[in-house]
């Protein structure tokens, strides 16, 4: 079945170590986004990336970065977890266009201890 | 700023109609998301609006005024699997999507 691969499903992490998150279409999408979503937030969004070879800061990129080697990979990397970065992770890709859906991964539910 | 208001909780009863609202002011306006999540799952696309009025798909329907920064989705002949949140989303000016933070629908018997 076509769609978005996340992985791990959850994971508890401790403060100060490093994690990536990884997520894998097979759409063929252009863009791809990392959200994190928090209880009693909208979905916020970390990095995304338009195209293979480019990413860009989403509303809150601080202590986390990204990659875009390929088409169908992008991996969203904590450097030094911080309690503040317990969420759920979404993975997302779409279409290009403004009226272009966006397909979610199952997410992952991360907690930093 | 930008901003989405939607309500934090809806009840309604199997087999009635339920209208989730969504407000909105954002930096320009270039279309109107919205999607289902089922608890401890993703996000899964319903409709999308760019035109004033009323788009209908099964038993879900949505409705746009641009001029009134305003939406709803209406949701007929309710089953006890339309329990979920409804998040509303606005595509701005940057074509960046601005999320408001979901309605929970609970569905009663």
């Amino acid at each position: 079945t076509a769609g978005i691969t996340q992985a791990p499903t959850s994971q508890i992490l401790a403060a100060g170590r490093s994690m990536t998150l990884r997520c894998t279409q097979d759409m063929r999408h252009n863009a791809m986004y990392w959200y994190r979503q928090d209880l009693g937030l909208g979905l916020r969004l970390i990095h995304y990336s338009n195209t293979a070879g480019t990413t860009g800061k989403g509303e809150v990129p601080d202590g986390y970065s990204v990659s875009r080697a390929n088409t169908d990979d992008f991996p969203l990397t904590l450097a030094s977890a911080v309690p503040s970065q317990t969420s759920v992770y979404f993975c997302a890709s779409s279409e290009q266009g403004a009226n272009s859906p966006l397909h979610f991964g199952n997410g992952t539910r991360l907690t930093v201890t | 700023g930008q901003n989405i208001d939607q309500p934090t909780e809806m009840t309604a009863t199997e087999g009635a109609i339920v209208q989730i609202n969504c407000t909105y002011q954002t930096s320009g306006f270039n279309g109107l998301f919205w999607y289902q999540q089922h608890a401890g799952e993703a996000p899964t696309f319903l409709s999308y609006n760019v035109l004033d009025g009323l788009e209908e798909k099964g038993r879900f329907s949505s409705f746009l005024s641009r001029s009134k920064g305003y939406s709803y989705l209406l949701l007929k002949e309710l089953q006890m699997k339309d329990s979920a949140s409804y998040l509303c989303a606005v595509m701005d000016s940057n074509y960046q999507l601005i999320w408001g933070a979901g309605t929970k629908l609970i569905i009663k018997p």
